[in-house]
């Protein structure tokens, strides 16, 4: 199958900083990915979607200016947190979607753990 | 209401049972709709796609009821490695076509 490659797997950092996550497909073009946060015991929540050469379209409740996303190419997306807190801290997880209705499969990065000091 | 219900669980069960999941979702539009698999602190992988006429893969078997708005999967003789969050994933017709995860249902086959 398609291979999502995300790094870094975990981050710690202090309070105010900023951080950037990034996800590539391997072997594949991604047209679209999404970004999900997922607390303890809880849903992946959809942030937002990405799309190659366009501006990424935010979930509600989700700050645009705080969650930045870029997806420059057709095989890199990333998000930055910026002025991370430990509010943030958090799994966050990209995925890219290949194919559509019934054959449409969601590959997923290997996630990120985040821990706002 | 959640767009995608499922019931938390843990479903705590013996090696060789059968276990039953269920899923509601909201949205009659949907027209996508997959189990995935999920380990702690991993990301969530595919088990299988949930085709209307139903479908099995091994011990594994989806159902879905358009009418009520219910996904099922069925886990027979059950294995220790099945233990894991079981998410209930459906699509969201609207803009981009995006997928909407249920909170998921932990699973915890003991020997």
């Amino acid at each position: 199958g398609a291979v999502v490659s995300q790094h870094p797997s975990r981050v710690i950092c202090k309070s105010g900083t900023s951080v950037k996550i990034e996800c590539r497909s391997l072997d594949f073009q991604a047209t679209t990915m999404f970004w999900y946060r997922q607390f303890p015991k809880q849903s992946l929540m959809l942030m937002a979607t990405s799309n190659e050469g366009s501006k990424a379209t935010y979930e509600q409740g989700v700050e645009k200016d705080k969650f930045l996303i870029n997806h420059a190419s057709l095989t890199l997306s990333t998000l930055t947190v910026t002025s991370a807190h430990p509010e943030d801290s958090s799994f966050y997880i990209c995925s890219a979607r290949v194919g559509a209705g019934v054959n449409e499969k969601l590959f997923f990065g290997s996630g990120t753990q985040l821990s706002v000091l | 209401r959640k767009e995608v219900e499922q019931d938390p669980g843990p479903f705590n069960v013996p090696e060789g049972a059968t276990v039953a999941f269920n899923c509601t979702y909201s949205n009659s539009a949907s027209q996508s709709f997959f189990w995935y698999r999920q380990d702690c602190r991993k990301e969530p992988k595919l088990l299988m796609s949930v085709y209307s006429s139903g479908n099995e893969d091994g011990r594994f078997t989806a159902q879905l009821n358009r009418a009520s708005q219910y996904i099922s999967l069925l886990i027979r003789d059950s294995k220790l490695s099945d233990s894991a969050t079981y998410l209930c994933v459906v699509n969201n017709p609207g803009g981009y076509n995006k997928l909407i995860f249920g909170a998921g249902t932990r699973l915890a086959v003991h020997p």
